[in-house]
């Protein structure tokens, strides 16, 4: 049973267009959560994170947007471009330790 | 830059066989992890290691042990390979929160 659910499965978007991937956990004592991305062949990386202090976060075209009392948190891509074209992960861990991970989203670009 | 690396890239092996996967990091960072990655199920904790010889499991440990004899390198051991562990195996190590992967094994076992 996945400690972290992740959605849609799969995503398609336009080039431009706006691309939002949504996350909920139920461990109230995660404290970071985490978004990596991934492309084929590769391990994931980083991509942005936000501890449950604040309520959104953004770098660059990137922003997490958190809401701690629904659980919830997500990801949203403004002005997505084909090079975003890759698989999304969620993630929350505790205590800097073990970190679980949702199931994956994978978002294809359209140019 | 953080480098971790896993031993092999692609590995077959026979049911039965006992299978090694090693990983190394050079960044002297204190936590290290196994997961594996199936289409549908994104990455699944097996185990996690906070320290030399200290180990925890995660989601799915059956089937899997693992040794960290030192700081730089974690090893997940398949005692008797069984088709149904055929997957993606990422390694990955922390410091504080970013964890930093590996280029992943794809392992079949036939």
């Amino acid at each position: 049973q996945q400690q972290v659910k992740q959605s849609p499965q799969s995503l398609i978007v336009q080039k431009g267009g706006i691309s939002i991937i949504n996350c909920a956990y139920e461990n109230t004592a995660f404290d970071y959560f985490p978004w990596y991305q991934q492309f084929p062949g590769k391990g994931p990386a980083l991509l942005i994170a936000i501890r449950p202090d604040v309520s959104e976060k953004k770098e660059g075209r990137f922003t997490i947007s958190f809401n701690k009392s629904a659980k919830q948190f997500s990801l949203h891509i403004m002005d997505s471009q084909p090079g975003d074209s890759a698989t999304y992960f969620c993630a929350a861990s505790q205590n800097n330790n073990d970190m679980r991970f949702g199931a994956g989203t994978r978002l294809t670009v359209k140019p | 830059d953080v480098k971790v690396t896993q031993s092999s890239r692609y590995l077959v092996k026979r049911t039965g066989e006992k299978v090694f996967l090693e990983c190394v990091q050079d960044m002297d960072h204190e936590n290290m992890f196994w997961y594996r990655q199936d289409p549908g199920l994104g990455l699944r904790l097996i185990y996690f290691s906070y320290d030399v010889k200290m180990k925890e499991k995660g989601d799915i440990p059956e089937g899997y042990s693992v040794s960290r004899e030192k700081k730089e390198r974690f090893s997940l051991i398949l005692e008797s390979a069984s088709t149904n562990q055929t997957s993606m195996y990422l390694c990955a190590s922390s410091l504080y929160s970013e964890a930093f992967f590996g280029q992943g094994t794809r392992l079949t076992v036939v």
